[in-house]
């Protein structure tokens, strides 16, 4: 099955510098890859997510980068602020559309923003 | 529209003790899942259901058990619980298609003693 590794597992940024945080899948199968943003007490919530025809996305701040090849893709937070401060989990679906969609998740980067 | 709910948010079990955890969810999705989140592990899948009336076994199903009787309805039953099993438990929802997204509620606090 899937396995998705996550780096670094801590991150500390001065305000308004970028973020970049990596994961690594095994699955070639796999094509949908998501990333959540967890605040303390709540549920992670999507934030940006890629599929692999793509090889990048932007939403304002957040872009993320998909290297098919080597099974590597990567989320860029730029000019970060002090509401980015959280734990951030990549993922990878096992299977595509035509199961469940099980998400298989990194084990996570806890980002801090230094003022 | 609530989203994704779960109930209880926290409780403290002694071992060998039984409870039910249910996450419901006003969306009218298809898919649901229930996960647990221990520190520097993310997020596993412990059971999760494609319908009403189905359920089936995630990466980490051992000593939980499920029900999805209604369709906005997933519960996770510990049928004798363990230290082991103190996580913090969420629910995930999804719509058939071609959506990916989940859409998680906001954990249950779980102790077992």
């Amino acid at each position: 099955g899937e396995n998705v590794e996550q780096h670094p597992s801590t991150l500390s940024v001065q305000e308004g510098d970028s973020a970049v945080i990596k994961c690594t899948y095994s699955d070639s199968a796999s094509n949908y890859f998501p990333w959540y943003k967890q605040e303390l007490g709540k549920g992670p919530q999507l934030i940006i997510d890629i599929r692999s025809n793509v090889g990048e996305k932007k939403d304002q701040r957040i872009a993320v980068t998909l290297n098919k090849t080597a099974k590597h893709f990567s989320l860029h937070i730029t000019e970060t602020q002090p509401e980015d401060s959280a734990v951030y989990f990549c993922a990878a679906i096992e299977g595509g559309y035509s199961s469940a969609s099980k998400i298989i998740f990194g084990s996570g980067t806890r980002l801090s923003i230094r003022p | 529209n609530a989203g994704v709910t779960q109930t209880p948010k926290f409780r403290v079990l002694k071992t060998g003790q039984s409870m039910t955890l249910l996450c419901a969810q006003d969306m009218n999705h298809e898919y649901m899942y229930w996960y647990r989140q221990d520190p520097g592990m993310g997020l596993r899948l412990i059971h999760y259901s494609v319908g009403e009336g189905t359920t089936a076994k995630g990466e980490v199903p051992d000593g939980y058990n499920v029900s999805r009787l209604k369709k906005q309805n997933f519960l996770l039953g510990l049928e004798s619980a363990a230290p082991s099993q103190t996580s913090v438990y969420f629910c995930a929802t999804r719509t058939a298609g071609l959506s990916d997204t989940q859409y998680f509620g906001p954990g249950t606090r779980l102790t077992v003693l």
